[in-house]
């Protein structure tokens, strides 16, 4: 099953704007990372923030995480076309053996 | 490369032949997790490994679905008697878990490039 959820589904912005994508979560979690997934291929590691964080930067992203809201937020900064993906979040549930639980994703489409 | 690796990368196959797909994980990973992702949706937990021992199998994994972990280090997953609904990619995943890292809330999972499945 699905713990979290994206929003929005999809999102289409121009070059160079900034993209904001958000996850909801329903249990306590350990940590919550998200995810890049290029059209068919494998996940790509973004970034992980821990429970006990508030705030995490890496380069052009930065990721929010509010756990009495049970909500992460990732900003892409400047975004670029190579940005264009779908980015998932996924959770790191207390007491799940760090077994992760994925959103269904933003797709988000960069355009020139 | 150090990445987790993925074999074969597409798997085409009739309905009810047996299919087998290897995972490499990051050599000093002790965990290895199997995800199976079907199109417009995230991937979803099947099973994972803490060196050779299988831990916890997920309810989506039935009984033709088989995994491995031989020696703690490359794991197989075999479908037996595919099915047209087995159609899906599946990912495999690594990552490093000590006692230290559980208890400052975990640590990244990296993923291979997937296996993509498709029964006729």
């Amino acid at each position: 099953s699905q713990q979290g959820e994206e929003d929005p589904q999809a999102l289409s912005i121009q070059e160079g704007e900034n993209a904001t994508m958000n996850c909801s979560y329903k249990t306590s979690i350990n940590n919550l990372q998200w995810y890049r997934q290029n059209s068919g291929r494998g996940l790509v590691h973004l970034i992980l923030i821990r429970s006990n964080e508030r705030e995490k930067h890496s380069g052009r992203l930065r990721v929010t995480l509010d756990t009495s809201k049970k909500s992460s937020s990732l900003l892409i900064t400047a975004s670029r076309a190579a940005d264009t993906a779908s980015y998932f979040c996924a959770t790191d549930a207390t007491g799940t053996a760090s077994k992760l639980t994925f959103g269904t994703g933003t797709r988000l489409q960069v355009t020139l | 490369d150090t990445g987790v690796s993925q074999d074969p990368r597409h798997k085409i196959t009739k309905r009810g032949q047996n299919v087998t797909f290897r995972c490499d994980p990051i050599s000093e990973h002790n965990r290895l997790y199997w995800y199976r992702q079907t199109l417009g949706q995230g991937p979803e937990f099947l099973t994972y490994f803490q060196n050779e021992a299988q831990l916890e199998k997920s309810r989506l994994l039935s009984d033709r679905f088989s995994a491995e972990r031989p020696k703690g280090s490359f794991s197989t997953l075999e479908i037996q008697r595919t099915e047209q609904g087995d159609s899906a990619m599946y990912l495999c995943a690594s990552s490093l878990v000590t006692d230290s890292l559980d208890l400052t809330g975990g640590n990244e999972q990296f993923f291979g490039p997937g296996t993509r499945l498709t029964v006729l």
